[in-house]
């Protein structure tokens, strides 16, 4: 039981490349979310998913997109990278009837040179 | 529209002493708040919560009060202890019905040091 893991751990960009970040968890969750955090904001939420097949956009969700690919699987795109998504990104489950309990994996930082 | 404030980036304390992790919000239709604890290059873990019906949450070490008219929580930590040396974030929610992923919106964060 691995539960939210996020690939890759580091990643480093130019300007105007594009990647896409992964996130899977195995708990049988129906909500994901992505997060970006920046030093002295907390954490922000881009995109979230509150059940397979559904997205919403989050509080900064301009330069992203994401796609719920199963009930397992989250995704985050950047399609033409910018320096001011320099962030750490992290992905995060939860199941309605847990209130509000989300679960967050490990953190993908990423560099926009 | 910070909606979620830690004032304080940073507290310092001894080991054995308390400490005492502030958050204020500013939004009325938030009824469920969470204490998160984050180690470096790690993601953040749930510490504790807390529901608008309840004014205190104890697990262990950890206690949360809630003040609805002022619209703060706190988190004491008693005695504090060198691993709980982390960055702590207050999160807020509002319900949104029993189907819908819930939204949480953080607080900047506190960095805990506590000192051997």
């Amino acid at each position: 039981n691995a539960g939210v893991t996020q690939t890759p751990k580091f990643q480093v960009l130019k300007t105007g490349q594009s990647m896409t970040l992964q996130c899977a968890q195995d708990m049988n969750h129906n909500s994901m979310y992505w997060y970006r955090q920046d030093p002295g904001m907390g954490l922000r939420l881009i995109y979230y998913s509150a059940s397979e097949g559904t997205t919403d956009k989050g509080e900064v969700p301009n330069g992203y997109n994401v796609s719920r690919l199963n009930k397992r699987e989250f995704s985050l795109r950047l399609e033409s990278a910018a320096p001011s998504q320099t962030s750490v990104y992290f992905c995060a489950s939860s199941q309605p009837g847990l209130r509000d309990t989300q679960y967050f994996g490990p953190g993908t930082r990423l560099t926009v040179l | 529209d910070q909606q979620v404030k830690q004032n304080s980036p940073s507290l310092s304390v001894q080991e054995g002493r308390i400490s005492i992790l502030n958050c204020d919000y500013t939004n009325s239709m938030f009824d469920y708040f969470l204490w998160y604890k984050k180690y470096p290059a790690e993601g953040p873990t749930f510490l504790i919560s807390i529901s608008s019906i309840k004014d205190k949450n104890e697990d262990g070490r950890f206690t949360v009060f809630l003040n609805k008219s002022a619209k703060h929580l706190s988190l004491h930590i008693v005695p504090s202890q060198p691993g709980d040396s982390a960055v702590y974030f207050c999160a807020a929610s509002a319900r949104r019905g029993e189907t819908s992923g819930s939204r949480l919106t953080f607080g900047e964060g506190t960095q805990l040091t506590v000192n051997p």
